[in-house]
C-alpha cells in the first residue's frame, strides 16, 4: 500500500508559539490531502481538505487563520498551528489520496501538547 | 449530513473468539473503508469496500450498499487485534471533494 509520513511525531511547545506539521506521500503523488484532529477516545474529525496548488477547504468551525494549510507540491502538505494554546493540544493526522486511487492512506499522526 | 453509526461501541473478546462489527450509514456512499487504529495511533487500511465482499486472512468485510450497512468479521481473534476499528464513508454526490466521514469506532480488547 501507499505510504504517508508525518513529521514531527510528537511536539511540545509553549503557549503563543506556532508549530508546523509536515505530511508527505512517499511513493505516490497526492492530488488531495486531508487533515484530521482526534481527541482522546474520540473519532477523527476532518479539519480541512487541500488540493495541490489551490487553497484549502476548511470544515465548519475550523479557523482558517489559526490552522494554516499549504499543499505546495504533489507530495507535501503542511499544517501550521499559529499562536497555539493549550486547547489546541490534540492528535493531528493527515491522509492522502490520488485521483485514480479512491482509498485514503494515513500518516502516523502528530501529538501536539501546548503548555 | 450523512450519519455513520458503528456498533458495538466496545467489545471484549477472549483470544480465539470470532466477532462481527457493524457500520450503518444514513445515505448513499461512493466509498467505504475500514481502518484499525493501533495503540500508537496509526490508522491501518483494512478494506476499501464500497460494495461486495472481501477477505484478507482472518478478516473479511461485506458491504450491502442498497441497505446502507457494512460488516467487518474478525475470526480467531488475537491480542494484536486490540485497538479501535473505524468505518469511514465518502457520501455520494460529494460536492466538497472526497470528504470522508468517520464513525465513532468500535473499541476492541482481546484478552489472552
Amino acid at each position: 500500500g501507499a505510504v504517508v509520513s508525518q513529521h514531527p511525531s510528537r511536539v511540545i511547545c509553549k503557549s503563543g508559539t506556532s508549530v508546523k506539521i509536515e505530511c508527505r506521500s512517499l511513493d505516490f503523488q497526492a492530488t488531495t490531502m486531508f487533515w484530521y484532529r482526534q481527541f482522546p477516545k474520540q473519532s477523527l474529525m476532518l479539519m480541512a481538505t487541500s488540493n495541490e496548488g489551490s487553497k484549502a477547504t476548511y470544515e465548519q468551525g475550523v479557523e482558517k487563520d489559526k490552522f494554516l494549510i499549504n499543499h505546495a507540491s504533489l507530495t507535501l502538505s503542511t499544517l501550521t498551528v499559529t499562536s497555539a494554546h493549550p486547547e489546541d493540544s490534540s492528535f493531528y493526522i493527515c491522509s492522502a489520496r490520488t485521483e485514480n486511487y479512491n482509498e485514503q492512506f494515513f500518516g502516523p499522526g502528530t501529538r501536539l501538547t501546548v503548555l | 449530513g450523512i450519519q455513520v453509526e458503528q456498533s458495538p461501541p466496545d467489545l471484549i473478546l477472549q483470544e480465539g473468539a470470532n466477532s462481527t462489527l457493524r457500520c450503518n450509514f444514513s445515505d448513499s456512499v461512493n466509498n467505504l473503508q475500514w481502518f484499525h487504529q493501533n495503540p500508537w495511533g496509526q490508522l491501518i487500511n483494512l478494506f476499501y469496500i464500497p460494495s461486495g465482499t472481501k477477505q484478507n486472512g482472518r478478516l473479511s468485510a461485506t458491504t450491502v450498499a442498497t441497505e446502507r450497512y457494512s460488516l467487518l468479521y474478525i475470526s480467531s481473534s488475537q491480542t494484536t487485534d486490540s485497538g479501535v476499528y473505524f468505518c469511514a464513508v465518502e457520501p455520494e454526490g460529494n460536492t466538497g471533494g472526497f470528504k470522508t466521514i468517520f464513525g465513532a469506532g468500535t473499541r476492541l480488547f482481546v484478552k489472552a
